[in-house]
């Protein structure tokens, strides 16, 4: 029953390493997040997709890569892991943009550590 | 540019003590402001949130906070503490037509016996 869920929950790795993580939601929302909590736990917004589309893209390195397959997908991949990618990532949904009643819901996080 | 600053990273009450997390805004127009709570190795929960009805706004678990404007405040609280409200509180401001949340720092909060 859980709304938004990611896999894997916990990720080792070394340097120079390519991952991804998994974002799934049943909440029939049309937009997902990723967020980054570094480890002072500072949460920044680093993507947002609607219906599929590329909507919010920060300041992120071009190593990280999202792609969402369908509405309920956003996956986020990586290459060439660096130490200071180590960091928790969540994922979240709501059910779209700019109504009041748009809450974003987040999982449950996958904690990345680049060894 | 709109933002949040929360004052105090680390609070501690007593169990059955009021409870005041303190968060202030800056935004150019209208905000919607919301508070998450996470607890230990968990994602973020809401709490509650201000959409410009009500200025005194309810949520979960006891907590409720006001919007004041002519302070640029969304202060939490809740009259009695319990064990069970250890966690970290993280206020947050919507920006723009995207539903981009811009949140800030955190506020840890220990309750002791």
């Amino acid at each position: 029953d859980t709304a938004v869920s990611q896999t894997p929950k916990y990720l080792v790795t070394q340097m120079g390493n390519d991952k991804s993580i998994k974002c799934e939601q049943n909440l029939g929302h049309d937009t997902m997040y990723w967020y980054k909590q570094d480890s002072k736990k500072f949460l920044k917004i680093m993507f947002s997709y609607n219906n599929k589309e590329l909507i919010i893209n920060e300041t992120v390195p071009n190593r990280f890569s999202p792609k969402s397959p369908d509405k309920a997908h956003l996956n986020l991949h990586i290459n060439s892991l660096e130490l200071g990618d180590s960091a928790v990532y969540f994922c979240a949904s709501s059910h779209g943009l700019a109504g009041v009643t748009d809450t974003q819901y987040f999982g449950p996080g996958t904690r990345l550590t680049v060894l | 540019a709109q933002s949040v600053t929360q004052l105090g990273s680390h609070v501690s009450v007593s169990e059955g003590a009021l409870v005041l997390l303190r968060c202030n805004y800056s935004s150019s127009v209208p905000p919607y402001l919301f508070w998450y709570v996470q607890y230990p190795n968990q994602g973020l929960q809401l709490l509650l949130k201000y959409t410009s009805a009500a200025t005194l706004v309810k949520g979960i678990n006891g907590f409720e906070a006001e919007f004041k404007k002519s302070e640029t405040s969304f202060h939490l609280t809740k009259p009695s503490a319990h064990m069970s409200d250890a966690a970290e509180y993280f206020c947050a401001v919507r920006l723009g037509g995207y539903n981009k949340l811009i949140f800030g720092a955190g506020t840890r909060l220990a309750v002791h016996p």
